[in-house]
């Protein structure tokens, strides 16, 4: 069985640009999650699917940030524009119930 | 606000030793508790978790963790470590009674395992 897949596995931007990073869960999982590591520091929650629906966007930093899973299948995060502080290593996972969540690899981004 | 500490940022150990990597969280509400590890560019492993039932749960690899909840902890241990082990672990926390698929994650402990 796949696991969670993350693309592209790194990408280097200038401050104002757009990057768009894609998520393809486990097969038949509903749920889906977003987090983000920035410099170091601890793994944030940014946001959860449940299908093709956002249950829980706290976490999302701000509007520069769009989240869309259309058909409840894969997602993707926008960054437009992005900026400096946006660098960081952006996870996805999937689940089926919610009590154990499996990471992709990441993306590693970098906005110069 | 919620938070998980992860009180060493780095544990330097020589092979065939024992090895505990600490976590702590701030609530003592119906938690969720889960270990992860990071090996070098792949991404988060899932090595074990607690819902409910003992304390002591055991994991993949030969780790096991200890649920006290008096001192809200979530100890990670292993009698014997071996080179393969190196690798940052990840502790994380959700919350029952709120939004439990929402993670709290320490800010990890990088296991540096010498020969």
């Amino acid at each position: 069985e796949a696991g969670v897949t993350q693309f592209p596995s790194h990408s280097v931007i200038e401050k104002g640009q757009t990057v768009t990073l894609r998520c393809d869960p486990i097969s038949g999982h509903d749920n889906l999650y977003w987090y983000r590591r920035v410099m170091g520091k601890e793994i944030k929650f940014l946001l959860h699917f449940v299908k093709e629906s956002k249950q829980d966007e706290s976490g999302m930093p701000n509007n520069r940030f769009l989240a869309e899973r259309t058909g409840g299948t894969y997602s993707t995060l926008k960054v437009q524009p992005a900026e400096l502080e946006d660098s960081g290593v952006y996870f996805c996972a999937s689940s089926q119930d919610g009590q154990g969540q499996y990471f992709g690899p990441g993306t590693r981004l970098l906005v110069l | 606000a919620q938070s998980v500490t992860q009180l060493d940022s780095q544990v330097p150990v020589f092979e065939e030793a024992p090895v505990e990597l600490r976590c702590n969280y701030s609530s003592s509400v119906s938690v969720y508790l889960f270990w992860y590890v990071q090996y070098p560019n792949q991404g988060l492993q899932l090595l074990l978790k607690y819902l409910s039932g003992s304390t002591l749960v055991k994991g993949i690899n030969g780790f096991e963790a200890e649920f006290n909840k008096s001192q809200t902890s979530f100890h990670l241990r292993k009698p014997s470590v071996h080179i393969s082990d190196t690798a940052e672990y990840f502790c994380a926390v959700s919350y029952a009674t709120y939004n439990f698929n929402k993670f709290y994650f320490g800010s990890g402990t990088k296991l540096n395992v010498k020969p």
